[in-house]
């Protein structure tokens, strides 16, 4: 079975901290994708990042970066220099294929909060 | 702009009755879904639809129906056979399903509570 674990259910820091949020994940397909999302107060899911399998090289966005290592199966998420609009819940996803077609697991969420 | 609207942003609804949560989007994407998010956890799929004129249930299906009538428009219906409806709904978009690359993109949500 898929499946995603964030392990973190809420983060608390102060602002211009760094924080590092966790994912972990199960699979048996050898082909794979994760993906970040941010989720702040208003509800919608914010597309961050997808990642496939085959590219272990770490990406950096400005403040964010990500970390992807398949001998852990771990897809951690990094925030440098924490603003409080990064307050949000994230989450972590992993595609699932099924037949024709493919599914997101989520995971259930890590919320963090960013104090001035 | 191109997006994915929801309406109502919030939705109240008496026991018993059924109501339809509107989902429309702008992105000429082929696959949409809806998903139900209970606070403090993750999102479930509820339904996802490939092309028009067809919709496959997805983790949590039951008490609820949808069409896919036009590309644009995938309405959801939560039906009285829902037991527990109060919830956040999420609905998203891709360009294409099958493709593992597709990101799904997602509207703002309806939140809806059942008094």
């Amino acid at each position: 079975a898929q499946k995603v674990t964030q392990a973190q259910t809420e983060i608390s820091v102060v602002e211009k901290e760094d924080v590092t949020l966790d994912c972990v994940y199960e699979t048996r397909d050898t082909t794979y994708y994760l993906f970040w999302y941010k989720q702040p107060p208003s509800g919608e899911l914010v597309f961050l990042i997808r990642r496939n399998s085959f590219d272990e090289q770490n990406e950096i966005s400005g403040r964010y970066s990500w970390n992807f290592q398949k001998s852990t199966s771990s897809f951690n998420f990094t925030i440098t220099a924490s603003q409080v609009v990064d307050s949000a819940v994230y989450f972590c996803a992993l595609s699932e294929g099924v037949d024709s077609s493919y599914k997101l697991i989520f995971g259930s969420g890590t919320r963090l909060l960013v104090r001035p | 702009d191109g997006g994915i609207t929801q309406s109502p942003k919030y939705l109240f609804r008496k026991e018993g009755q059924n109501v339809t949560l509107s989902c429309e989007q702008n992105l000429n994407h082929d696959a949409m879904y809806w998903y139900r998010q209970d606070p403090g956890q993750g999102l479930r799929l509820i339904y996802y639809s490939q092309i028009v004129n067809d919709f496959q249930k997805g983790d949590i299906a039951e008490g609820y129906s949808v069409s896919r009538e036009k590309k644009e428009s995938f309405p959801l219906t939560v039906t009285s056979a829902q037991k527990n409806p109060t919830a956040f709904y999420l609905c998203a978009s891709s360009i294409e399903q099958g493709i593992r690359t597709d990101t799904q993109y997602f509207g703002p949500g309806t939140r809806l509570t059942v008094l």
